[in-house]
């Protein structure tokens, strides 16, 4: 079965600090991985989409990393702000599930930028 | 066009009751996308259309939900006899068929069966 899973559920940074949010996935055949912010009560915003063959993707203040032979990516914050408050979601494309269109969801990180 | 619209953006019901949503994803969009959210989960696929053909479709559509998009364009999710478990909020997605297929997400319908 793929599963995605994200560590850490909750996480709280001062504000200017740089951080980095962990996804893990449980098989390497994979289209593409994309990571979404959530705010409360919301849709979905994408912010990076990065294909099987890529490595990283860069935007902003945002980057993410892609290693599929060990079934991770990591999205890195830099300089946080209070504007970034939100949950993050790491999603996945797997090429077992029948369909290039389906994206599997982690559980999300909830990301907490204080002042 | 400004992104991906759900109407209704809040539904409560009582249990039992018959609900429909719309969802009109962005114009070019041809791939059409249902998820449904429940507290504290990432979002769960449910049921995917190119176009007006329904493609695939979730072990989680229980014969109670059906899903239609019959000119290509907007779509509706239709649960019937509806159960307090089927709480949550629905999310519709779109995508063009070229490209990355990076999904956009409309806001979603919250649901609440009482």
């Amino acid at each position: 079965k793929q599963e995605v899973t994200q560590i850490p559920a909750a996480l709280s940074v001062p504000e200017g600090e740089n951080l980095v949010l962990n996804c893990s996935f449980t098989d390497s055949a994979i289209y593409n991985l994309q990571w979404f912010r959530q705010d409360p009560g919301k849709g979905l915003t994408s912010l990076l989409l990065i294909q099987s063959s890529q490595r990283e993707q860069t935007s902003g203040r945002l980057n993410a990393s892609l290693d599929k032979s060990s079934g991770r990516s990591t999205l890195y914050i830099a300089a946080s702000q209070p504007g970034d408050s939100a949950t993050y979601l790491c999603a996945v494309s797997f090429i077992n599930t029948g369909t290039a269109s389906k994206l599997t969801f982690g559980t999300g990180t909830r990301l907490q930028v204080t002042l | 066009d400004t992104g991906v619209s759900q109407n209704p953006r809040h539904k409560i019901t009582k249990r039992g009751q018959n609900v429909t949503f719309r969802c009109d994803p962005i114009s070019e969009h041809n791939r059409l996308y249902w998820y449904r959210q429940t507290l504290g989960q990432g979002p769960e696929f449910l049921t995917y259309f190119q176009n007006e053909a329904q493609l695939e479709k979730s072990r989680l559509l229980s014969d109670r939900f059906s899903a239609e998009r019959p000119k290509g364009s907007f779509s509706t999710l239709e649960i019937q006899r509806t159960e307090q478990g089927d709480s949550a909020m629905y999310l519709c997605a779109s995508s063009p068929t070229l490209g990355p297929d990076t999904q956009y997400f409309g806001p979603g319908t919250r649901l609440t069966v009482l």
